[in-house]
């Protein structure tokens, strides 16, 4: 029963190096999300993918890609990384857009 | 715009009802939900309000009121595994958006 799987759980990166995060999840889910959280600042929305096929921007998608594979997977890239982008990463799914979320369980990346 | 505001930090004492508001600004919206982050951990689903009223799972209640831009999460007869950060959404059409959280502080 894995729900939603993150890989990997942690990464250090230098800076100007590239990175991609995958989720995949196992739940028939429509819609995928791509969140970061940083200290006394919430979640906040990068990219989404409401259905296979689609994506969208969210609240703070510069520096960022992502790829909608198939319907289990999405994934987040960094093209060339910065420190201002250390923080805990999150992968979420729900059946369709606006219903109860999943998270996997982040992945914390660390820019130097 | 629209923004999702709720104390930070929330103390009570173990075997106590603590209620956790959360006052929004925005245009319109489908539902507020609510979540529950251990330290460390992932954010978990709580409970889900799309109309106004209470709704009821367990030792955990939420209510919203639309005309009054505001909806709480009620926990009752805590629990020290209820110490944890409580995060209200909003689930809009076009977006998600999360409050900051709010820290639940369970003294013994």
């Amino acid at each position: 029963n894995a729900g939603v799987t993150q890989t990997p759980k942690f990464q250090v990166l230098k800076t100007g190096q590239s990175m991609t995060l995958q989720c995949a999840q196992d739940m028939n889910h429509n819609s995928m999300y791509w969140y970061r959280q940083d200290p006394g600042m919430g979640l906040r929305l990068i990219y989404y993918s409401a259905s296979e096929g689609t994506t969208d921007k969210g609240e703070v998608p510069n520096g960022y890609n992502v790829s909608r594979l198939n319907k289990r997977e999405f994934s987040l890239r960094l093209e060339s990384a910065a420190p201002s982008q250390t923080s805990v990463y999150f992968c979420a799914s729900s059946r369709e857009f606006n219903q109860p979320q999943h998270f996997g369980d982040g992945t914390r990346l660390s820019i130097l | 715009g629209q923004s999702l505001e709720q104390p930070s930090e929330v103390t009570a004492v173990e075997g106590a009802i603590v209620q956790i508001n959360c006052t929004y600004q925005t245009s319109g919206f489908y539902g507020l939900s609510w979540y529950q982050q251990h330290d460390g951990g992932a954010p978990t689903f709580l409970s889900y309000n799309a109309l106004d009223g209470l709704e009821e799972t367990g030792r955990f209640s939420s209510f919203l009121s639309r005309s009054d831009s505001y909806g709480y999460l009620l926990l009752q007869e805590l629990q020290m595994k209820d110490s944890a950060s409580y995060f209200c959404a909003l689930n809009r059409d076009d977006k998600i958006i999360f409050g900051k959280g709010t820290r639940l502080h369970i003294l013994p």
